[in-house]
């Protein structure tokens, strides 16, 4: 059964602490993504990565970086936490470069900055 | 740019009644049509898709039907369950080298018995 699993469900932090979400598939995906979702926004992308090293800017890329230094993990972080970064956070994987390809979600991590 | 827009939610139903969600898009070229729903407490799951006009996806007695000239992709089933209950995401994806998704607002569905 394919599995995407995220480092934490939920997780608190302080303003201007530095945050580290974790994502780990076990597909041998090569593409994997990070979403944040917020109510009456539906899914945003934040980054998302092509292969191992490789990354791309997705549609909200401030304020956030990533790092894929093997090709099941894949990391999203927050380098000075604010609290308009309160957000549940979604990590998914791909095969294959195709828009038509199924995309396999973690559980998410609902994170709060205060 | 390209967009998906769906339905205001939540949308409450009592079980066996007929669902239906409208989803619109704007999109350039030819774009592959998606539906994710989101059960409580999990991650987004693919329930359908379709990549051509007039292309049924069709899952779990969910249907919706690829429509290029009105540029919509509904999401319908006939007879509801509580199990039903969950956040239905349209989406499309307009190709080129990414293949990146774009996702509607999601729609909450509960479904009462």
């Amino acid at each position: 059964d394919v599995k995407v699993t995220q480092s934490s469900r939920y997780l608190v932090k302080r303003t201007g602490e530095k945050v580290f979400l974790e994502c780990v598939q076990d597909m041998d995906h090569e593409n994997m993504f990070w979403y944040r979702q917020d109510p009456g926004l539906g899914l945003r992308l934040i980054y998302f990565s092509y292969d191992v090293k490789m990354k791309e800017k997705g549609d909200i890329p401030e304020g956030y970086s990533v790092s894929r230094e093997k090709k099941e993990r894949f990391s999203l972080i927050l380098e000075s936490a604010s609290t308009n970064q309160t957000s549940m956070y979604l990590c998914a994987s791909r095969t294959g470069t195709s828009g038509y390809n199924e995309q396999f979600f973690g559980p998410g991590t609902r994170l709060t900055v205060l | 740019g390209n967009s998906v827009t769906q339905m205001e939610g939540p949308v409450t139903l009592s079980e066996e009644a007929f669902l239906t969600i409208n989803c619109t898009y704007t999109a350039t070229g030819y774009p592959s049509l998606f539906w994710y729903v989101q059960y409580p407490g999990e991650g987004l799951q693919l329930l359908l898709k379709a990549t051509k006009a007039d292309d049924k996806g069709s899952n779990k007695g969910f249907e919706a039907t690829y429509r290029k000239e009105t540029t919509s992709f509904h999401l319908e089933k006939g007879s509801v369950q509580v199990s039903d209950s969950a956040v239905y995401f349209c989406a499309l994806s307009a190709g080129g080298n990414t293949g990146k998704l774009i996702f509607g607002q999601g729609t909450t569905l509960q479904v009462k018995p």
